[in-house]
């Protein structure tokens, strides 16, 4: 069975500019969490979608949103990009809210 | 949220067991202790969890305190491919999962 796959696996972006991630959960995986990690550091949590509703939001700013959609996919939006942004962008899905499967993530880059 | 203290970084050498350590003098009833580790140039791989007793799989074990306010992550055999991030997490109930900065493992041939 296919994992968790996300896209792009790299983005290279400049200040202002916004992006959307994407991420395909493993088969019959219903919750999506999106995570961010700055090089050195854990992973920090920034949303948690369940049934395609919110269930979980990190201390983010609002340039960041998520939605998930009817087949369980989610994306991941940031807008007006910033420097301190770059970061590796981890999804993980997960069996209604149990053990989390992360993808290899996408690493962003902004210029 | 409850938070997890772990070393840095240890070293362990190769087909010797390993004891990872977390502190969690904050914990409350409902929080499990999740164990993740994160290998380089990937997403983070679930290890284990437990909530009051002992737990045992074929990748660790995880040993409790008996109250609860620190837990241990044993690799029985260490290999090579053990060299990782490892993660202590409290997650209550079922809710978002909130990392810390992990110990690095170094293990030595």
């Amino acid at each position: 069975d296919a994992g968790v796959t996300q896209s792009p696996t790299h983005l290279i972006k400049t200040r202002g500019q916004q992006v959307t991630l994407r991420c395909s959960p493993i088969s019959g995986h219903k919750s999506v969490s999106w995570y961010q990690q700055v090089l050195g550091q854990g992973p920090q949590f920034i949303f948690q979608y369940y049934e395609k509703e919110e269930r979980g939001r990190g201390n983010f700013p609002d340039r960041f949103s998520a939605r998930q959609f009817p087949n369980y996919s989610s994306e991941l939006n940031v807008n007006a990009l910033l420097l301190g942004d770059s970061a590796l962008y981890l999804c993980a899905s997960s069996l209604a809210l149990n053990k989390l499967f992360f993808g290899s993530g996408t690493q962003l880059s902004v210029l | 949220d409850a938070k997890t203290t772990q070393p840095n970084s240890m070293e362990s050498n190769e087909e010797e067991p390993v004891h990872l350590p977390c502190n969690h003098s904050t914990i409350s009833g409902t929080d499990y202790i999740h164990w993740y580790r994160q290998l380089p140039s990937q997403g983070p791989e679930y290890v284990i969890h437990g909530l009051t007793s002992n737990v045992n799989n074929r990748m660790a074990s995880l040993a409790i305190a008996e109250d609860r306010k620190s837990s241990t992550l044993i690799l029985h055999r260490a290999t090579l491919r053990d060299a990782a991030v490892y993660y202590c997490i409290l997650r209550p109930n079922n809710n978002d999962m909130r990392f810390g900065a992990g110990t690095r493992l170094t293990v030595k041939p």
